[in-house]
C-alpha cells in the first residue's frame, strides 16, 4: 500500500463550489505539506503543518484553507473554487526532529479542474 | 529574481547520451540540494541529495554543487528511455525545513 495517499485522484467541479482534498499517510511523519503544480510554474507551497497544532501559510495560501485532523491526516479546502485553481495538487510528508536533511515524500496527486 | 531558476526545457536526447540538467539559486542560506524525478501522472520522488560542494555519484547519476557560483547540476550517463521524466531541483536550509523547488525540466530519452 502507498505510504501517502490522496483522495480524490481526479475531480471536476464548477466555479463557486466548495472542494476538499484529503491526504493520509502511514509513514508516521509529523510534517505535512500541500503543493500545487502548474505547467511552467513548478511546485508551489500552499500550506504546511509541522504537527497537529501547527499550521503555516505557504507562498500561495489565498483562497485555500487546511485542517490537520490527526498526525496522519491533512486536508486542503477550496472554499469557493475558481478556474485559476485548476492544477495538480500534491500532499507531501517529512520527518521532524533535529535532522539536517529534509526529504519530502509525495502522494500521487489530485488533478482538479474548475469549470 | 526567483530564489531558484531551472530551465524547463523540454530536452530531448537519443538513448545513450549524457544529459546535463542545471539550476541556479540566489539564497545563500540554502544548505542542502536535492534532485527529484517525476514520472508522468506521478508524484515527485527523491533521486539524489547533497549538502556540500563537489560531486556525488550514484550509478549513472552524478549530482554536482558549486556553492561559490550558486549552481547545481545533475548528470545522467548512458541515458535510457526509462529516464524520461521531469527532473526538479529542490533546496533547503535553516531551521524551517521547507524546500524551494525549481520549475522542473522535462526530459525525453528516445530509443
Amino acid at each position: 500500500d502507498a505510504d501517502v495517499t490522496q483522495t480524490p485522484r481526479n475531480r471536476i467541479t464548477k466555479t463557486g463550489k466548495r472542494i476538499m482534498l484529503e491526504c493520509s499517510q502511514t509513514k508516521g511523519h509529523d510534517r505535512m505539506y500541500w503543493y500545487r503544480q502548474d505547467p511552467g510554474l513548478g511546485l508551489r507551497l500552499i500550506y504546511y503543518s509541522f504537527d497537529v497544532k501547527d499550521i503555516n501559510k505557504g507562498e500561495i495560501s489565498d483562497g485555500y484553507s487546511v485542517s490537520r485532523q490527526a498526525q496522519a491526516k491533512f486536508s486542503l479546502s477550496l472554499e469557493s473554487a475558481i478556474p485559476n485553481q485548476t492544477a495538480l495538487y500534491f500532499c507531501a510528508t517529512s520527518e521532524s526532529g533535529t535532522g539536517f536533511y529534509n526529504e519530502q515524500f509525495f502522494g500521487p496527486g489530485t488533478r482538479l479542474t474548475v469549470l | 529574481q526567483k530564489e531558484v531558476e531551472q530551465d524547463p526545457g523540454p530536452l530531448s536526447v537519443p538513448e545513450g547520451a549524457i544529459v546535463s540538467l542545471n539550476c541556479t539559486y540566489s539564497n545563500s542560506a540554502f544548505q542542502y540540494f536535492m534532485w527529484y524525478r517525476q514520472y508522468s501522472r506521478k508524484g515527485p520522488e527523491l533521486l539524489m541529495y547533497t549538502y556540500s560542494s563537489g560531486n556525488k555519484e550514484d550509478g549513472r547519476f552524478t549530482a554536482q554543487v558549486d556553492k561559490s557560483s550558486k549552481y547545481i547540476s545533475l548528470f545522467i550517463r548512458d541515458s535510457q528511455p526509462s529516464d524520461s521524466a521531469t527532473y526538479l531541483c529542490a533546496m533547503g536550509g535553516g531551521s524551517n525545513y521547507k524546500l524551494t523547488f525549481g520549475k522542473g525540466t522535462l526530459l525525453t530519452v528516445n530509443p
